[in-house]
């Protein structure tokens, strides 16, 4: 079956630091990959998604690389600001099965960025 | 309003009441979905609706029935419930169920408490 795994933390950084939060997964197909970001009281938004071997997604300064030989889509960062603090979450979305699967996703990254 | 909307933000009720969960998507969307979070575990798909055709039923206890009477609205309807189904309730929808590529639109969730 399907599976996403990550870094759970916390993940406690200084304001400016460089971010890297792993991701790795498991799929029987080809699958979609995404990044979701939940703030604080809120759903989760899409923060940034990459469909094939190789693309590189990218939203407000985040950005992650589709690497199918290490079956890993790690999300970065540069410089952290305080408003990035929240919970990162790693999905995909694997059509191979045939069935309306929705997203596997990741247990979640709590991101704490310290002024 | 845009989005997708859940009411209510909180609910507490204890094992013996029943109460629904809503969602409304002004997105023009045809899938649907409900999703449970809770502390530690990776998001939870309990069902998703194609064009108000339930597509999938993870295996949730029948305690929970969802309802999508049209391709806007969806409910959780709740009864008998046991303290370990507290947890926040997603709503969420896409495009195309089939279109695995399609990104997931979250509400802000229903925290459900059960006393």
């Amino acid at each position: 079956g399907n599976s996403v795994t990550q870094m759970e933390g916390p993940v406690t950084l200084s304001e400016e630091a460089f971010l890297t939060i792993n991701c790795t997964y498991t799929a029987t197909g080809y699958p979609s990959l995404f990044w979701y970001v939940q703030y604080p009281g809120e759903g989760l938004q899409l923060l940034l998604k990459a469909t094939k071997a190789d693309d590189k997604g990218s939203n407000k300064g985040f950005e992650a690389t589709y690497r199918k030989e290490t079956t890993s889509f790690h999300l970065e960062k540069g410089s952290v600001q305080v408003s990035d603090s929240a919970v990162y979450f790693c999905a995909l979305s694997d059509y191979s099965g045939g069935g309306a699967d929705g997203l596997t996703f990741g247990k979640g990254t709590h991101l704490i960025i310290q002024p | 309003e845009t989005g997708v909307t859940q009411t209510p933000r909180h609910l507490v009720m204890g094992m013996t009441n029943k109460k629904s969960l809503k969602c409304e998507q002004h997105l023009g969307h045809n899938a649907m979905y409900w999703y449970k979070q809770s502390a530690k575990k990776p998001l939870e798909l309990m069902f998703v609706y194609s064009l108000e055709e339930r597509v999938e039923n993870n295996s949730v206890p029948s305690r929970f029935s969802p309802e999508c009477p049209n391709s806007s609205h969806l409910f959780l309807h709740l009864h008998t419930l046991q303290p370990e189904d507290s947890a926040l309730y997603l709503c969420a929808s896409s495009q195309d169920a089939a279109n695995y590529n399609s990104p997931l639109h979250f509400g802000n969730g229903t925290r459900l408490t059960v006393t």
